[in-house]
């Protein structure tokens, strides 16, 4: 089993690019979670996915959206990059009734100049 | 108040030596605890799950205090190896979760 898997591992954008941060899961989890990690700042919750078909947001959602293609994928979209979003991002996924116990994606190192 | 508090250290310590870590939560009504482990510029991987009772997988022990709404990672006979940051998780309902910060281990030979 691959686990959780993130492409890309690396990107640098220009301010005002776009791009798709990709995950997959083959643990047939049902819940899904895309985060940020800065510095000091620890882990912070930038959308997530409870179950197919439905989205919500965490702490940090602005200038980002997501979208939970099916059950194994949940990408994220950076619409118009900005340098605050200079960061790594962590996909990751658990069971149902199990937020605890979640499983990490490698995450991808995203510079944006 | 944060939801979860950690110190971020860094704790130095010898190996072989015992090192402890709280993770201190601010909902009494707090369901469940897990602490996880992040190597540097890797991604956390579940480390142990904290029962009420407490509960011990090798040299790490957990430990849930629900008096004072904090919980312990308890590390004994330490190893080069256990150099990393230890995150703690607490869910205070089935619908939430919060990640602390994290503290940073180093253990110098």
């Amino acid at each position: 089993n691959a686990g959780v898997t993130q492409t890309p591992k690396f990107q640098v954008l220009k301010t005002g690019q776009s791009m798709t941060l990709q995950c997959a899961q083959d643990m047939n989890h049902n819940s899904m979670y895309w985060y940020r990690q800065d510095p000091g700042m620890g882990l912070r919750l930038i959308y997530y996915s409870a179950s197919e078909g439905t989205t919500d947001k965490g702490e940090v959602p602005n200038g980002y959206n997501v979208s939970r293609l099916n059950k194994r994928e949940f990408s994220l979209r950076l619409e118009s990059a900005a340098p605050s979003q200079t960061s790594v991002y962590f996909c990751a996924s658990s069971e149902v009734g199990q937020l605890g116990e979640q499983y990490f994606g490698p995450g991808t190192r995203l510079t944006v100049t | 108040r944060k939801e979860v508090e950690q110190d971020p250290g860094p704790f130095n310590v010898p190996e072989g030596a015992t090192v402890a870590f709280n993770c201190t939560y601010s909902n009494s009504a707090s369901q469940s605890f897990f602490w996880y482990r992040q190597d540097c510029r890797k991604e956390p991987k579940l480390l142990m799950s904290v029962y009420s009772s407490g509960n011990e997988d090798g040299r790490f022990t957990a430990q849930l205090n629900r008096a004072s709404q904090y919980i312990s990672l308890l590390i004994r006979d330490s190893k080069l190896s256990d150099s990393a940051t230890y995150l703690c998780v607490v869910t205070p309902t089935g619908n939430q979760f919060y990640f602390g910060t994290g503290t940073s281990l180093t253990v110098i030979p």
